[in-house]
C-alpha cells in the first residue's frame, strides 16, 4: 500500500464550527505532514510530526491543532477559522524527516470557510 | 522562508516537443527534488538528485544540477497531454535540511 488517504476531500464550515481533517498511510512512514495550499502558489508547510511527536510547527495559528494518535494517522482539528484559511490541505509522509527523503502526498482536502 | 525560484511561470508546448523547467535557489543544499501536481491535487514525487550529481534520468525525465550556479532544470522529452501539469523543485530552504521548502512553480500546458 503506497497511498496516503485523506478525509474529507470537501469541507465547507463556518467561522464558529469545529471540524477535523483526518489522513492516514500505512507505509511504515515516520514523518508525516501538513501543507496548506492556495491557488497557484506552491504548498507551504504547517507542521512535522516525527516519531508521532510534533518536529515543525511553522508559527501556525492556534485555531489549527495537530494531532498524531498513532504512526499512521494523522488529524489537523480545526476551529474559529477565517476565510482567508480556506485553500487545499495536504497532507504528506516520508519514511524520515528531512529533504532527503521522497514525499508521499494525499490527494488533499479542500476546505471553504464561509 | 521559499528557497526555489522557476522559470517560465507557465509553458504552453504541442504534444511531441520538448519541456524545459529551470528552478534556482539561494544556498547550498545537500539533494533537490521535483515533483508534479495535476490541478486540484496532491504532489507526485518524479526525482531526487542528491548535490553530487549532475544528471539523473527517470524514463522521458532529465534532471541536471549545478551546484555551481545554485540552478536544476527539468526537461520532459516528447511530452504528452497528460503531462500538462505543475511542476516543483524543491530544497531544504536553508532550514538545515530538517523540511522541504518548494519553489514557485512551473505551470505546463500540453496541447494535443
Amino acid at each position: 500500500d503506497t497511498e496516503v488517504t485523506q478525509t474529507p476531500k470537501h469541507l465547507v464550515m463556518g467561522m464558529t464550527n469545529k471540524k477535523s481533517l483526518k489522513c492516514e498511510q500505512h507505509m511504515g512512514h515516520r514523518a508525516m505532514y501538513w501543507y496548506k495550499q492556495k491557488a497557484k502558489k506552491p504548498p507551504e508547510l504547517m507542521f512535522v510530526y516525527s516519531y508521532e511527536k510534533l518536529s515543525i510547527n511553522e508559527s501556525v495559528p492556534s485555531r489549527f491543532s495537530p494531532e498524531c494518535p498513532n504512526s499512521s494517522l494523522l488529524n489537523l482539528h480545526l476551529h474559529a477559522l477565517q476565510p482567508e484559511d480556506s485553500a487545499l490541505y495536504l497532507c504528506a509522509s516520508s519514511f524520515g524527516q528531512g529533504e532527503g527523503y521522497e514525499q508521499f502526498f494525499g490527494p488533499g482536502t479542500r476546505l471553504t470557510v464561509l | 522562508s521559499q528557497q526555489g525560484e522557476e522559470d517560465p511561470q507557465a509553458l504552453s508546448i504541442q504534444e511531441g516537443e520538448n519541456a524545459t523547467m529551470n528552478c534556482s535557489y539561494k544556498t547550498s543544499i545537500n539533494n533537490l527534488q521535483w515533483y508534479r501536481q495535476n490541478s486540484g491535487r496532491g504532489l507526485v514525487h518524479l526525482i531526487l538528485i542528491r548535490s553530487n550529481e549532475r544528471e539523473k534520468h527517470s524514463g522521458r525525465l532529465r534532471v541536471t544540477l549545478d551546484t555551481s550556479k545554485k540552478s536544476s532544470s527539468l526537461l520532459i522529452t516528447a511530452s504528452r497531454a497528460a503531462d500538462t501539469a505543475s511542476y516543483f523543485c524543491a530544497t531544504d530552504g536553508d532550514t538545515g535540511f530538517q523540511k522541504l521548502v518548494f519553489g514557485t512553480g512551473t505551470r505546463l500546458l500540453v496541447s494535443p
